[in-house]
């Protein structure tokens, strides 16, 4: 079972507002994922980081999506101003070396 | 542009039953490929992995048959149960990230 933790579970906002989910990898993972599912199960990559360092993002969709990995505090996927769009469940995984890939419960987005 | 893809959008067997679930991908570079069982409400879960130098990787009930030839692999479920069903995700991986495919949901019938 996953011990990757993930808070909070549910979060409603409304347009234009900020969203922020936080992550607590599981202990001795070094690398950590962010991925959004959307209500059609559709998987997209949004960033990795190994320890605090970033190893690779996509455009993160217009600059709104930020996200940290801080040393001794929680990852956290930050969105800056909320979009209908952005509606869907956020993943966060954690990995001991990449390949194997850990999921915590995820975060349940929705923007009205 | 989907990479990975998984012919069924549902299957439904019977209890005690083997669930062959079936996958195809196009990229010869991933060479690590799982398969995640989500249940409603739940992160997906790692089942099952195979690395494309192998050709078959079991785990109790569950196998993984790879067909680097055909770039094909299935999950077969053996002695299907109830608590199986959920939905079933393909993933392809070259060392880094994951690219699902669309999910296979289960449903076994008791």
């Amino acid at each position: 079972n996953s011990k990757v933790i993930q808070t909070p579970r549910y979060l409603v906002k409304g347009q234009g507002q900020k969203a922020k989910m936080r992550c607590i990898p599981e202990k001795g993972h070094p690398v950590v994922f962010w991925y959004q599912q959307n209500k059609n199960n559709e998987f997209k990559f949004l960033i990795n980081f190994q320890n605090q360092e970033v190893l690779q993002q996509i455009d993160m969709t217009e600059k709104r999506f930020s996200a940290e990995c801080p040393s001794n505090s929680p990852c956290s996927l930050e969105i800056q101003s909320s979009e209908a769009g952005d509606s869907a469940l956020y993943l966060c995984a954690s990995s001991p070396d990449r390949d194997e890939q850990y999921f915590g419960p995820g975060t349940r987005l929705t923007v009205l | 542009q989907q990479q990975v893809r998984q012919s069924s959008q549902s299957l439904t067997v019977w209890e005690g039953e083997t669930a062959i679930l079936n996958c195809s991908y196009e990229n010869s570079a991933f060479d690590y490929f799982p398969w995640y069982q989500q249940f409603p409400g739940e992160g997906p879960a790692l089942l099952i992995a195979i690395r494309s130098v192998s050709d078959k990787k079991e785990d109790g009930r569950f196998t993984i048959f790879f067909n680097k030839r055909e770039k094909n692999l299935s999950l077969h479920i053996k002695d299907s149960q109830p608590g199986d069903s959920a939905t079933y995700f393909c993933a392809e991986s070259n060392y880094n990230v994951l690219y699902f495919g669309s999910g296979t949901k289960l449903t076994v019938e008791p």
